[in-house]
């Protein structure tokens, strides 16, 4: 059974640098076809795809947040961290890790982690 | 970037009514299309993948379907348990999600 789990701050200020870990349990990030997203989704409104990294340490970001993430993975530990810089009261949402492996559908999710940003 | 145009944004319908919605892409994205449903307080699920593949588990009452660039999603018969939050997603180029379709019952 495939688990994922995300964890970070609830409450981050103005400008302060984000740090959220995936972690997932019952699949290997290295084996092939492996990726973890990260999507968000602001109170009441839609879900945004943010990143993502592949078993091969290809990295692929949202065009309009480039600027502000990085993705990176420790398969030995089963993990996906996303940092996300210049924080910014906009930036308010739940934060998702999701898995695909054979298909491009993102097929397994994290619970969601809340992130607060405000001073 | 690829943008998804999914409509209508909310919608109100009968149990045992055909309920439809759709999703219009920026650019041909072939078969690259997803949709997904979300209940309040969880996360999303996959229902539908590459078009018209329903996912293990999955009532046959959805289903999907491709028309150019444009996608259509659709529940049969709706049943009380399909109220909630559908999203279509993109992966041809990245990722893009739909804006959402609101479902509830009348």
């Amino acid at each position: 059974q495939v688990t994922l789990k995300e964890s970070g701050p609830a409450l981050v200020k103005p400008t302060q640098t984000l740090t959220l870990t995936c972690t997932f349990s019952g699949v290997s990030l290295s084996s092939p076809g492996m990726r973890v997203s990260w999507i968000r989704q602001p109170p009441g409104k839609a879900l945004e795809w943010l990143a993502r990294i592949d078993w091969d340490d290809d990295d692929f970001y949202s065009p309009s947040l480039r600027s502000r993430l990085t993705i990176s993975k420790d398969a030995s530990k089963n993990q996906v961290v996303l940092t996300m810089t210049n924080m910014d009261p906009v930036d308010t949402a739940t934060y998702f890790c999701a898995l695909s492996s054979v298909r491009w559908s993102l097929d397994d999710w994290g619970q969601g982690t809340l992130v607060t940003v405000s001073s | 970037d690829i943008q998804m145009t999914q409509s209508p944004s909310s919608l109100s319908a009968s149990v045992g009514d055909r309920v439809t919605i759709t999703c219009q892409a920026s650019q041909d994205i072939r078969h690259y299309l997803n949709w997904y449903q979300q209940k309040p307080g969880r996360a999303p699920k996959v229902l539908i993948y590459d078009v018209s593949n329903l996912e293990r588990g999955v009532p046959s009452r959805f289903s999907g379907s491709r028309s150019g660039t444009d996608f259509t999603f659709t529940i049969s018969s709706l049943q009380p348990e399909d109220t909630g939050t559908y999203y279509c997603q993109q992966y041809h180029t990245l990722v893009t999600f739909g804006q959402g379709t609101r479902l509830d019952i009348k």
